[in-house]
């Protein structure tokens, strides 16, 4: 069945960087659109990120824009979105979901110092 | 940035129908969005009800429908179930520089 476990969320310092990894499977993961959605705590969803099956098209939101970049490695099955310039306002839960169907655990990133 | 609004909160009764409606700023609420609907528990991880406006997963129950509305997207629930009580997400997309917004949530009490 289709499985996606996100990793790589722990305590970072405002400014630092981190680098979320999200292994997929039970799907053919080159053939799919993957997103990134997050939660802050206690709020609502916030669409973050989408990246085309080959990689080559990425749009993000514009509360990230030009601090997280989204890639994908199809020959191993993971997706990616490194964040930079972290603020503490990217505190959240951060979803990896396939075509908008199926939706990863999470991971949790706390941005603080 | 468009804004999706929704209602921030709904009652209904074990067995009865409510609609959840999703609007956008930027005018009326069409398949060319290709609304989404979310369904989220506390303490999960969201799930897929709806995709392009009224298509179901295989999983989706039969209860849950939707459709456009008045200009806007709509999720229909027939027969509520205490197990339906959960906050719901609308998900519209945009143009090609923002493609995706989701509305603000609506918290679904059975009662």
């Amino acid at each position: 069945q289709v499985q996606l476990v996100e990793s790589g969320g722990g305590v970072v310092q405002p400014g630092r960087s981190l680098r979320l990894s999200c292994a997929a499977s039970g799907f053919i993961f080159s053939s799919y659109v993957m997103h990134w959605v997050r939660q802050a705590p206690g709020k609502g969803l916030e669409w973050v990120s989408v990246i085309s099956d080959d990689g080559g098209n990425k749009y993000y939101g514009d509360s990230v824009k030009g601090r997280f970049t989204v890639s994908r490695d199809n020959s191993k099955n993971i997706l990616y979105l490194q964040m930079n310039g972290l603020r503490p306002e990217d505190t959240a839960i951060y979803y990896c979901v396939w075509g908008l169907g199926h939706w990863g655990q999470g991971t949790l990133v706390t941005v603080s110092s | 940035q468009a804004v999706v609004t929704q209602e921030p909160s709904l009652t209904v009764s074990p067995g009865g129908t409510v609609t959840l409606t999703c609007g956008s700023s930027t005018g009326a609420v069409t398949s060319d969005h290709y609304p989404y609907w979310f369904q989220q528990k506390p303490g999960q991880a969201p799930r897929t009800l709806i995709y392009d406006t009224s298509k179901k997963y295989s999983r989706t129950p039969a209860r849950f429908s939707g459709s456009l509305l008045g200009g806007k997207a709509a999720l229909t629930l027939s027969g509520a179930q205490p197990e339906d009580e959960a906050d719901y997400y609308c998900l519209l997309s945009y143009d090609d520089t923002r493609p995706w917004v989701f509305g603000g949530g609506t918290k679904l009490t059975v009662l």
